[in-house]
């Protein structure tokens, strides 16, 4: 199946500094990339919808000056959090659409998620 | 918005089955997915269920699908310890976002 990696895995950064947190789709061309934030214990909340060559869409509630979204290629969309804050510290996992193809259910694949610690 | 609720916690005995349930909100939701995610890890797909059929089965794991009710079940046959994860249900928007919405998560332990 298709592969989608994250880079770094883990992450611990000091307040008040940016994260750069990257998503990959190793074998298939993604023009769509979705990025979610997992709470310890919770379930997966999508952030925002990221095309490539356009600006991201945001979710209700989401700060898009604080977790800035760039696809710049059809192969990686990056995450940046902007200033840090402990209360950032979390689970943040891509998926990347395959494009949609006749008879396809257009599954999304999910990279393996970076941990972000904020001290 | 919609939401997807599951029961939090599941616990069964080495080779006895498992069920886990989801209810859903969006009647118009086109494919339902079930996704494993084992601690620190991503997730995995399991299976998926279109939204016109009833049931299916993937060698140990059979999903149905109650579109009136809006109830989507897992059963795994056989649960083994290597079981053990997160198991989310998910259903994929029918607005042709593509956006998926996740369950809140079944934590499944499984007793040797």
């Amino acid at each position: 199946g298709a592969v989608v990696s994250q880079h770094p895995s883990r992450v611990i950064c000091k307040s008040g500094t940016s994260v750069k947190i990257e998503c990959r789709s190793l074998d298939f061309q993604a023009t769509t990339m979705f990025w979610y934030r997992q709470f310890p214990k919770q379930s997966l909340m999508l952030m925002a919808t990221s095309n490539e060559g356009s600006k991201a869409t945001y979710e209700q509630g989401v700060e898009k000056d604080k977790f800035l979204i760039n696809h710049a290629s059809l192969t990686l969309s990056t995450l940046t959090v902007t200033s840090a804050h402990p209360e950032d510290s979390s689970f943040y996992i891509c998926s990347a659409r395959i494009p949609p193809t006749s008879g396809e259910y257009n599954e999304q694949f999910f990279g393996p998620g970076t941990r972000l610690t904020v001290l | 918005g919609e939401d997807v609720e599951q029961s939090l916690f599941l616990s069964v005995r080495e080779g006895d089955s498992s069920v886990i349930n989801c209810t859903y909100t969006d009647s118009s939701s086109t494919y339902l997915y079930w996704y494993k995610q084992e601690p620190g890890a991503g997730l995995q797909l399991l299976t998926y269920i279109f939204s016109n059929m009833d049931m299916k089965q993937d060698q140990r794991l059979t999903v149905l699908l109650n579109k009136k009710d809006k109830h989507l079940s897992l059963r795994i046959a056989d649960t083994q310890t290597g079981d053990s994860a997160i198991y989310f249900c998910a259903e994929r928007e029918a607005s042709g976002t593509y956006k998926y919405i996740f369950g809140t998560g079944t934590r499944l332990k499984v007793l040797a």
